[in-house]
């Protein structure tokens, strides 16, 4: 069965770091491009980051570019996301997400998802 | 950076009726990357269509996409109640502010 697990959320102040992890199983993790998109309350879903089946290529979105970093292990199936410098406009419910295609530049499909973990970045 | 402007805000029919959602781009997209999902609270969110017209692995068929260039619809053709959520279009790294399909 196919499966992402996302963890590492919490309630940070802003300023601080946090690492969100997503663990894969159920499907070859190398063969796809991986995606985080978040949430904030009540809204809508925003794309946060993206990175190749291997790794070697990743973009931002422009509200967290210079503070986030996506990367990933393929030994471990797993998808990280480094989250620095963390405002109070990052708090949101961050989900991982499988790309339909192994390389792209944008997200091609985003068919498997994660529930989700919460981000709360409160004084 | 482009701009996905969705409508109607939000939409309120019943179920067996007809539900056409629309996604409208700030400059022309490449069709290749325009995708819809479908996302209801408490839940992650489900690609439904992807390449502007391609349906997803298991999603009835029922639902069509179509478009090209500026202008993409989302079609529901007969409403079940599952179908009642939050559906957004997406294209390049960037997301629709969402449409609302509500029971009427």
């Amino acid at each position: 069965q196919v499966h992402l697990v996302e963890s590492g959320g919490g309630v940070v102040q802003p300023g601080q770091s946090l690492r969100l992890s997503c663990a894969a199983s159920g499907f070859t993790f190398s063969s796809h491009g991986m995606n985080w998109v978040r949430q904030a309350p009540g809204k809508g879903l925003e794309w946060v980051a993206g990175v190749w089946y291997d790794g070697t290529n990743e973009d931002y979105a422009d509200s967290v570019r210079g503070r986030f970093t996506i990367s990933r292990d393929n030994s471990k199936n797993k998808l990280f996301l480094q989250m620095n410098s963390l405002r109070a406009e990052d708090t949101a419910l961050y989900f991982c997400a499988r790309d339909l295609v192994p390389a792209a530049v944008d997200p091609f499909g985003m068919d498997i998802w994660g529930q989700g973990t919460t981000v709360t970045v409160s004084s | 950076e482009i701009v996905l402007t969705q409508s109607p805000g939000t939409l309120s029919l019943s179920p067996g009726e007809r539900a056409t959602l629309s996604c409208r781009a700030s400059q022309s997209v490449s069709s290749s990357y325009l995708a819809w999902y479908q996302h209801k609270p408490g839940q992650a969110p489900r690609l439904l269509i992807y390449g502007a017209s391609r349906r997803a692995t298991g999603i009835p068929d029922r639902f069509s996409g179509s478009g090209s260039g500026t202008d993409f619809t989302l079609t529901i053709s007969r409403l079940e109640p599952e179908d009642f959520a939050v559906y957004y279009c997406h294209q390049s790294g960037t997301f629709g502010q969402g449409t609302k399909l509500e029971i009427k």
